[in-house]
């Protein structure tokens, strides 16, 4: 089974500042890694697929780089909104999908 | 608005069965490979089980296979979980999830709103 570890656990910033997050495989999962948002009490929802494309809709603000192994998720200036968890995924492996164990944003 | 929603949650006493279930509708559903994913109380997000838009082809988790079930009915848009030999550590939030094809296994771009299963004596 492929294991995601997502870096920091927490990240507590301010509206307006940028965010920087991080999904490490333990094998390389080429480029078959997509990000989520989820806020208490709501499903997930998708973000960034293939590594580095959005979603329709999804505000520029969001963009996602990596391959094989080193994934980030940047969040260039934060709004309220974007205070939640966000979950890594990885979907390339035969057996097993597999997801990070998330990253809580914080307001500090 | 494509829409999945789960039903068939709920309290089951240990070694008990449970079936949830997924409608889906807006969509082709037979052109979609959807999944179960799961989340214990305050915890992260497990994939449980996935099954191709045919049908044809399953996969699950280690910690649910020769447990669980997966299996849909495209003629009723509808997606099924048995679930056996429910242990404690089952308890959690299970979401049905589509994947984008009928083939790929993900990312999954639209989810239901959750069913609870709580497994306690």
């Amino acid at each position: 089974e492929i294991v995601l570890t997502q870096s920091p656990g927490t990240l507590s910033l301010s509206p307006g500042e940028r965010a920087t997050l991080s999904c490490r495989a333990s094998q390389s999962v080429n480029r078959d890694l997509a990000w989520y948002q989820q806020k208490p009490g709501q499903a997930p929802r998708l973000l960034i697929y293939g590594a580095s494309s959005r979603v329709i809709g999804l505000p520029d603000r969001f963009s996602g780089s990596g391959s094989a192994t080193d994934f980030t998720l940047t969040i260039s200036r934060l709004e309220p909104e974007d205070f939640a968890v966000y979950y890594c995924q990885q979907y390339g492996s035969s057996r097993a999908l597999t997801f990070g164990g998330g990253t809580k944003v914080e307001i500090k | 608005e494509v829409q999945m929603v789960e039903s068939g949650g709920g309290l089951v006493q240990p070694g008990g069965s449970l079936r949830l279930s997924c409608a889906g509708s807006e969509f082709i559903f037979s052109s979609y490979a959807i999944s179960w994913v799961r989340q214990a109380p305050g915890k992260g997000l497990e994939w449980v089980s996935g099954i191709s838009g045919s049908g044809g082809r399953t996969h699950y988790a280690d910690s649910v296979e020769g447990r669980f079930t997966i299996s849909r009915d495209n003629s009723k848009n509808r997606l099924s979980l048995q679930m056996n030999s429910l242990r404690a550590e089952d308890t959690a939030v299970y979401y049905c999830a589509r994947a984008t094809t009928a083939v790929s296994r993900g990312p999954f771009d639209y989810w239901g709103q959750g069913t609870l299963v709580t497994v306690s004596s």
